[in-house]
C-alpha cells in the first residue's frame, strides 16, 4: 500500500530534550516536506527536500532541522524543543515539485511541557 | 499575513443540503488551487483541484468554482451527507500540487440527519 508514515504518532517531552519525528514514504517520490497544524492557522511548511541531500526552508523554520540522506526518509529533528513548538506535525511527499498531488502523513502530535 | 483566507470557521448543514466554503488569495503567481478533506485523527488527503485556466471542477458532488479576476475559489458539496462531516482546508501553490501549499485556516462542516 502506497503511503507516508510517521513515529511516534503521540509525543510528551519537556523542554530542551532533543527528540526526532521519523517520515518514510514507499512511492520513491522525489519531494516531501514537513508542516505544523495550528488552531486558527491551517497548516504551515517547516522544511522540504527536493531530493537527498537537497533541503530548504519554508515559513517557519526557526527551531527545527532536517536531513535526507535516503529517499525515502525525510526525518524532523527538534534538537531543543520548547512550548511553542507543541503542535500536530505532518510530513507530506509528492512525485516532484512540480507534479502529482501531496500525499501525507497520519500526523504526530507533540506536546512540549 | 495570511495569504489565502478561509471562511466560514465552521458550518452546520442538514443532509442533503449544499454545502459552500469559500477562499480568497492574494498572490497572482498561484496557479493550483486543491482542497484537502481532513477526518479526525488523519492526514489531509486531497479532495478536489483546480487550475486557474478553468471556471469550474466538478467531481461527484463536489465542484470548485474559480474567479480568477476576483481571486476567489469555493467548494460546493451537493446533496452533503453526514459521512462528509469533516475539516476541509482549501490552498494553493505555485507551479503545481507537489509544490508548498499555502493553507487556508480551515472549515469544520457538520452534516446533520
Amino acid at each position: 500500500e502506497a503511503q507516508v508514515t510517521q513515529n511516534p504518532r503521540y509525543l510528551i517531552t519537556v523542554t530542551g530534550k532533543k527528540l526526532t519525528v521519523t517520515c518514510s514514504q514507499n512511492m520513491n517520490h522525489e519531494y516531501m516536506s514537513w508542516y505544523r497544524q495550528d488552531p486558527g492557522l491551517g497548516l504551515r511548511q517547516i522544511y522540504y527536500s527536493m531530493n537527498v541531500e537537497v533541503t530548504d526552508k519554508g515559513d517557519v523554520p526557526e527551531g527545527y532541522k532536517v536531513s535526507r540522506k535516503e529517499k525515502r526518509n525525510f526525518p524532523l529533528i527538534l534538537e531543543s524543543p520548547s512550548p511553542n513548538q507543541t503542535s500536530l506535525y505532518f510530513c507530506a511527499s509528492s512525485l516532484t515539485r512540480t507534479g502529482g498531488e501531496q500525499y501525507f502523513g497520519p500526523g504526530t502530535r507533540l506536546t512540549v511541557t | 499575513q495570511q495569504q489565502v483566507k478561509q471562511s466560514p470557521q465552521s458550518l452546520i448543514v442538514q443532509k442533503g443540503g449544499i454545502s459552500i466554503i469559500n477562499c480568497a488569495y492574494e498572490n497572482t503567481a498561484f496557479d493550483y488551487f486543491p482542497w484537502y478533506q481532513q477526518f479526525p485523527g488523519k492526514g489531509p488527503a486531497l479532495l478536489i483541484a483546480i487550475r486557474p485556466d478553468v471556471s469550474e471542477k466538478k467531481e461527484g458532488r463536489f465542484t470548485i468554482s474559480f474567479n480568477k479576476s476576483a481571486k476567489q475559489f469555493s467548494l460546493h458539496i451537493m446533496d452533503s451527507q453526514p459521512g462528509d462531516s469533516a475539516t476541509y482546508f482549501c490552498a494553493a501553490s505555485v507551479g503545481g500540487g507537489g509544490n508548498k501549499l499555502t493553507f487556508g485556516t480551515g472549515t469544520q462542516l457538520k452534516v446533520e440527519l
